[in-house]
């Protein structure tokens, strides 16, 4: 897996856009941008996903570069509900069976305090 | 539909000890996999089940091992405790197979285990 560097943390206003960075510049063709979120005390909540063009759903945007080697995860009206620990990670899509050393991991994210 | 339970929610242990953890994915759900999260680590892969069999294996100890039952609940047990095996152990269920499709997959809110 491509690996991926993110700010530890990051500040932003109630009702601002939170922009949060994400570096993955060994990524390879065939891998996709997941981005994950995880609130105190709970699992990790899927956000969005995308291989090459940006994308957008009801919880976020996500903007990769035209190289593909960073993206940003883009929370348009930030509340104080999206404080959390945001981790951005890489991976190729589709299933896959069996693989004795089959390894997914997580990096250590970005702290994202919404601020009031 | 009811989400994905793990229980105890939080256990404490000695070193030397075992633990079993157990987790019920969403209804008609079949795979369900295993992580575990610290903060030095991050989210690290422990391994999946999926029609009680074991699918994928991350790079964990023997000490570390699973299984699942005919109606998709699984267990995880830790046998010889660690001080190092203090974490948070979630479980995460999916209708299908492959740990890869991260958008599928449904994370429940993890079990606290502490090591003394």
């Amino acid at each position: 897996d491509a690996k991926t560097t993110q700010p530890p943390s990051m500040d932003c206003a109630e009702g601002r856009a939170a922009n949060l960075p994400c570096n993955h510049s060994t990524i390879s063709g065939n891998e996709y941008v997941y981005w994950y979120r995880q609130i105190h005390s709970q699992g990790p909540q899927y956000i969005i996903h995308g291989l090459k063009n940006n994308e957008t759903n009801e919880m976020a945007s996500l903007i990769i570069t035209e190289d593909r080697k960073s993206s940003t995860l883009i929370l348009p009206h930030a509340t104080l509900r999206d404080t959390a620990v945001y981790y951005c990670i890489v991976r190729v899509a589709g299933g896959t069976s069996g693989g004795s050393n089959y390894k997914l991991t997580f990096g250590k994210g970005t702290l994202l305090t919404v601020n009031p | 539909k009811a989400g994905v339970t793990q229980t105890p929610r939080y256990l404490i242990k000695t070193r030397g000890q075992q633990v079993t953890l157990s987790c019920s994915p969403i209804s008609g759900h079949r795979s369900v996999s295993w992580y575990q999260q610290t903060p030095g680590q991050g989210l690290q892969f422990l391994f999946e089940y999926f029609s009680e069999t074991q699918r994928n294996k991350g790079n964990f100890p023997g000490r570390f091992s699973g299984r699942q039952f005919s109606n998709s609940r699984s267990e995880m047990n830790v046998s010889t405790l660690e001080l190092g095996d203090s974490a948070l152990y979630l479980c995460a269920s999916s209708s299908r197979a492959g740990t890869v499709t991260l958008n599928e997959q449904f994370f429940g809110p993890g079990t606290r285990l502490t090591v003394l």
